[in-house]
């Protein structure tokens, strides 16, 4: 199976909102209930946003959330800030076969 | 809160083994989640490697796993990741990170900074 499909990059202005999709396959996002979302900013690590397509953790700002329709789910930033700048990287579980597959990673600019 | 943080040596020759160790804090590895390796090479996303249960049970991608080995060090609260032959393809940033089983599935809740290794 391929990593999944997302933009490269995805900019915006502080307060817009963006929309980061990730586009997968009847054999991982459209077969569960498993995408999860991460934020990876410099010389941090991985910090989870959303788990189980569009749970939100604990602590995490509710400016982000998630939706999903068939094989492709979206992550939403809004009211962008500036520390919101980073890579963000979708996942899925994929099955018994392979557990997880990753996005191809999106990098968020703020203008 | 779990803290994770991986090392070992950052420069690898090819056809060597690769050796990183995760060590775990705030948690411990006997318990109910599984323990998991992803990469990330230059310019690409991430890539997961393969995860360890507390039993030892593992699960790895099958495109790695004729390389891969993972394995626990429960004394230490630590576990480990040897990928065998390596070759230029395996120069990437590998992370340790939970794979939590606790009132979620499937989903990496904790995260080390991450171990830069260079197969040169």
């Amino acid at each position: 199976q391929s990593a999944l499909t997302q933009p490269a990059s995805v900019s915006g202005s502080p307060g817009q909102s963006i929309t980061i999709s990730c586009s997968g396959s009847d054999r991982d996002v459209g077969a569960y209930g498993f995408v999860s979302w991460y934020q990876h900013r410099p010389g941090r690590p991985p910090k989870l946003l959303i788990y189980e397509d569009t749970e939100r953790p604990s602590g995490v700002s509710n400016r982000f959330s998630a939706s999903k329709s068939g094989n492709t789910a979206s992550l939403t930033i809004s009211g962008l800030r500036v520390e919101d700048e980073g890579d963000y990287h979708c996942c899925s579980y994929a099955g018994s076969r392979i557990l997880f597959i990753f996005g191809t990673g999106t990098k968020v600019s703020v203008l | 809160q779990v803290q994770l943080q991986e090392s070992g040596p950052g420069l690898v020759k090819p056809a060597e083994t690769l050796s990183l160790m995760c060590a775990v804090s705030g948690a411990s590895i006997s318990g109910s989640d599984w323990w998991a390796w992803v990469r990330q090479s230059p310019g690409k996303g991430l890539e997961w490697i393969g995860e360890i249960y507390r039993s030892g049970s593992t699960n790895y991608n099958p495109s790695l796993e004729s390389r891969v080995t993972i394995s626990l060090d429960k004394a230490k609260n630590q576990f480990s990741l040897k990928l065998t032959s390596v070759t230029a393809a395996d120069t990437a940033v590998y992370f340790c990170a939970r794979d939590a089983r606790t009132g979620t599935l499937y989903n990496f809740d904790s995260w080390g900074l991450g171990a830069q290794v260079v197969v040169s």
